[in-house]
């Protein structure tokens, strides 16, 4: 069974502020996406990575994938209030587009 | 809008009951996934229909039933319910059979109360 460990499960930080998220696995990924997702609405996909080593931005988010495709990082720069929500990694197997989700990062930015 | 439609919002009912959760994909998507997202367990790949057929099962149990249709929506059924089935219950659409470089589109999922 693919396991994706997501931390920290919560983040509260003050506006202007820098963060990252991380998201790890024993096993690989053919490709990691990550996704937002507000109260009353379902995830929204933010990025997908699907080569070893890949960088991605996004505006103020930085999306990494790791070299061995089985962990990735989401760096947002100088966050805000906008940026609140619930951050999720989903692992992309073999097995046509089953996705396996790491448990969520709660974040929180104040103004 | 994601182009997923997902109906009812909002579903209580009573332990032992069963009922009916329908999706419509994104206009063009001819695959259908479903998940499960509680509170201790987060987001679970339950099940996906590409074309009318099954493609992929995750661990969904055997009270809990779906499938596609040729107009290519999709209906999940959950039968027998238990307290321990509620949950936010999530469809999601993509263009193809699924894989690295096909996003999956997410529903705004039904509320599902058992009392």
């Amino acid at each position: 069974t693919q396991l994706l460990e997501q931390s920290p499960q919560f983040l509260s930080i003050q506006e202007g502020e820098n963060l990252t998220v991380y998201c790890n696995s024993s096993s690989v990924f053919s490709s990691l996406q990550w996704y937002r997702q507000e109260p009353g609405e379902g995830p929204v996909l933010l990025v997908t990575v699907v080569t070893g080593g890949e960088v991605k931005k996004l505006k103020r988010l930085t999306f990494q994938f790791g070299d061995a495709r089985k962990d990735s990082s989401l760096h947002i720069t100088a966050a805000q209030t906008g940026d609140t929500g619930l951050y999720l990694c989903a692992g992309g197997g073999t097995s046509y587009g089953k996705l396996t989700f790491g448990q969520g990062t709660i974040l929180t930015v104040h103004p | 809008d994601s182009g997923v439609t997902q109906t009812p919002k909002h579903l209580i009912t009573a332990t032992g009951q069963r009922v009916t959760l329908r999706c419509s994909p994104r206009s063009g998507d001819l695959s259908v996934y479903w998940y499960q997202q509680s509170l201790d367990q987060g987001l679970q790949f339950l099940i996906q229909y590409y074309n009318g057929e099954e493609r992929a099962k995750g661990n969904i149990l055997e009270r809990f039933s779906a499938q596609q249709f040729p107009d290519l929506h999709s209906e999940l059924n959950l039968s027998s319910l238990e307290l321990g089935d509620s949950a936010l219950y999530f469809c999601a659409s993509s263009a193809g059979q699924g894989g690295r470089n096909q996003p999956q589109h997410f529903g705004d999922g039904t509320r599902l109360s058992i009392l």
